[in-house]
């Protein structure tokens, strides 16, 4: 399996711009994850979808983020309008079953914003 | 309110001696617990796991201790070695419960 794929891996933009990060969870995982790496905070979960559906987005900064799942195999992550405090890592993660089940990170999108 | 405390931001051990990771978690509701390790420009791979009902769990060079009356966690690797050298996260949550809260890292490097 090619494991969870995230695009693109590094996105500059500038302030005011929208933002869109990409996820593909494994295949058969039922369960996927949005978190955002920061040196102050670590890995915070902004938002987790279970069966395509939204469960809990209490982790959602602002507004200015949302989140969608349109089918089993594609999330994304959109910021509208950026600003440089946006800019940290993103990582998607996906999981099978229930529980605490382990889960499986992508490789991240390293988002700048000026 | 960090829920889970990393305190040691980083850590330098010498190749063959041991390494020990510590967290500390508020609530002591929690009931399972995660060790992730990160690689520079990777996601955190999963590393090794313990419920509230054990307080070890060992496998191979690494090992998670419970101490549940400090809502203490530690990681022991032993002998480290240098490919041990990455970021190390533990995370918290309660069986059932998809979501996990992690904390916000300790980057280990080992010393030749």
């Amino acid at each position: 399996d090619a494991g969870v794929i995230q695009s693109p891996r590094h996105e500059v933009t500038e302030m005011g711009q929208e933002v869109t990060l990409r996820c593909k969870p494994i295949s058969g995982h039922n369960s996927l994850f949005w978190y955002r790496q920061t040196m102050m905070r670590g890995l915070e979960l902004l938002i987790y979808f279970n069966n395509n559906v939204p469960i809990d987005d209490s982790g959602m900064p602002e507004d200015r983020f949302s989140a969608k799942m349109p089918n089993a195999s594609f999330s994304t992550l959109k910021i509208q309008p950026s600003e440089p405090r946006d800019s940290a890592v993103y990582f998607c993660a996906s999981s099978f079953g229930t529980g605490a089940a382990e889960q499986y990170f992508g490789p991240g999108t390293r988002l700048t914003v000026t | 309110d960090q829920q889970v405390k990393q305190n040691s931001p980083s850590l330098s051990v010498q190749e063959g001696r041991i390494s020990i990771l510590n967290c500390d978690y508020t609530n002591s509701m929690f009931d399972y617990f995660l060790w992730y390790k990160k690689y520079p420009a990777e996601g955190p791979t999963f590393l090794i796991s313990i419920s509230s009902i054990k307080d070890k769990n060992e496998d191979g060079r690494f090992t998670v201790f419970l101490n549940k009356s400090a809502k203490h966690l530690s990681l022991h690797i032993v002998p480290s070695q240098p490919g041990d050298s990455a970021v190390y996260f533990c995370a918290v949550t309660n069986f059932g419960n998809e979501k996990l809260t992690f904390g916000t890292g300790t980057r280990l490097t080992i010393i030749p």
